[in-house]
Formats: C-alpha cells, structure tokens, sequence
C-alpha cells in the first residue's frame, strides 16, 4: 500500500537555526498538507499546497515558515529561525483530488529545539 | 475560526467494557474522519462519514454523524488492550483544504 514518507525522524537543533524537514507524499495526490502536534496536544493545521502554491495557510504559518515542491515528489516545509516553542512532532499528509478523499499522514518528524 | 470540541480527555475502562467519544463542531461539516494515533505514532486513519446522519461500523467500531453535520461519535464495543490509543475527529470543509482536528481521547485499557 502506498504511504506517505518523512525525512528525518527526528531532527534536533539549536535556537536560530534554520531546519528543512522533508516528504514524499503518495504519487498520485493532488494535496499536500503540513500539521504540527505539540507533546500531548491535538493536531494543528500549518498549511496546504496544490496546484505549486499554498491554498491556505493557519495563523501558526507565519514568515518563518516556507513549503516548497522543488521536484515531482519531494515536498518540504522550512522554518527560517527556529524558536523553542517550534519543539513538536511535524506531519506531512496528502490526499487526491476529491475533497472528500482520505488525508493519510506519514510517520512524522520529531523536532527538538535547544 | 472553525473549532472542533471532543470530550471526554481522557478515559480508562477495564477490558471488555465499551468506550464512546463525542466530537461536536461549531460549524457544519461537510465530513468527518476519525483518526487513531498510538503512543509515540502518527494518526491513522479510521473512517470518513459524509452524509447527515450517517452510520458506519468496523467491527467492534461504531462511528455516527448527526444529523445536522456538527457532531459526531465513536463507539468501541467490548474494548481490547489493542485499541489504547488517542482518537481523533477531524473535521472537513468545503470551503477549506485542510481538516480541523478535535482535541482527542486518550483511550486505557486495562486488562
């Protein structure tokens, strides 16, 4: 079955530091999607991308953070100057076309900043 | 902005007995999908609902959403060590890409 990969599992980082975390979401999807889970909390939305640009975008994405789909698989979120309150578990997920297709999410990236 | 409400937080019941968590939104939904996540895992994807009203069940699973596309339940029959976990509700939108997630429930079991 396909699914939806990250890369790394878990990055740490020093404050100020800029991180990339990576995706590869199922081939066929037309959506991509950041979400970030603070420990314990619930699962909050950053951003979505279709179509090479974001479509909507939460009030968490501020200018610190990017996502790029540099090639046909790839797709990235970047934070500029990481802050300590960026300390969370970053998913990627990605659905089809049809706005009731299933989001599936990959296995998350673990960011700790020090 | 759009919010979704699950309660309870937290529950732990004592194997065999059953378990429900309910999720209420402040908008309508044009969907819904509950997610499972294990400790230390990402969220799985259990089932979608879409219609008003609705009914769906996965074995030991019932998942309803109501009527008027606000709320919605999740029903675990005789409950297993298997189904510890945090579930999710997460609400979709027409008029936006992404799903807004309820806070979840935090399932124990006890063996």
């Amino acid at each position: 079955e396909p699914e939806v990969t990250q890369t790394p599992s878990h990055q740490v980082t020093q404050m100020g530091q800029e991180v990339i975390l990576r995706c590869v979401p199922i081939s066929n999807h037309l959506y991509f999607y950041w979400y970030r889970q603070i420990l314990g909390q619930k699962v909050e939305f950053l951003v979505s991308f279709y179509n090479n640009e974001i479509s909507e975008k939460s009030e968490i994405f501020d200018d610190q953070f990017s996502v790029e789909r540099p090639d046909g698989s790839n797709f990235t979120l970047k934070i500029r100057s990481t802050k300590l309150e960026d300390s969370a578990m970053y998913f990627c997920a990605s659905r089809g076309g049809r706005v009731t297709d299933t989001q599936y999410f990959g296995p998350g990236t673990r960011l700790t900043v020090l | 902005g759009q919010q979704v409400m699950q309660i309870p937080q937290y529950q732990h019941v004592q194997e065999g007995e059953d378990f429900t968590t309910y999720c209420n939104s402040s908008t309508t939904l044009s969907n819904i999908q509950w997610y499972k996540q294990r400790p230390g895992g990402h969220p799985v994807f259990l089932i979608q609902l879409v219609k008003s009203g609705e009914v769906k069940k996965q074995k030991r699973l019932t998942f309803q959403f109501g009527e008027a596309k606000k709320n919605s339940s999740l029903h675990i029959t005789a409950t297993q060590t298997t189904d510890v976990g945090t579930y999710f509700c997460a609400g979709g939108n027409t008029g936006r890409r992404a799903l807004t997630f309820g806070s979840g429930t935090r399932l124990q079991v006890q063996p």
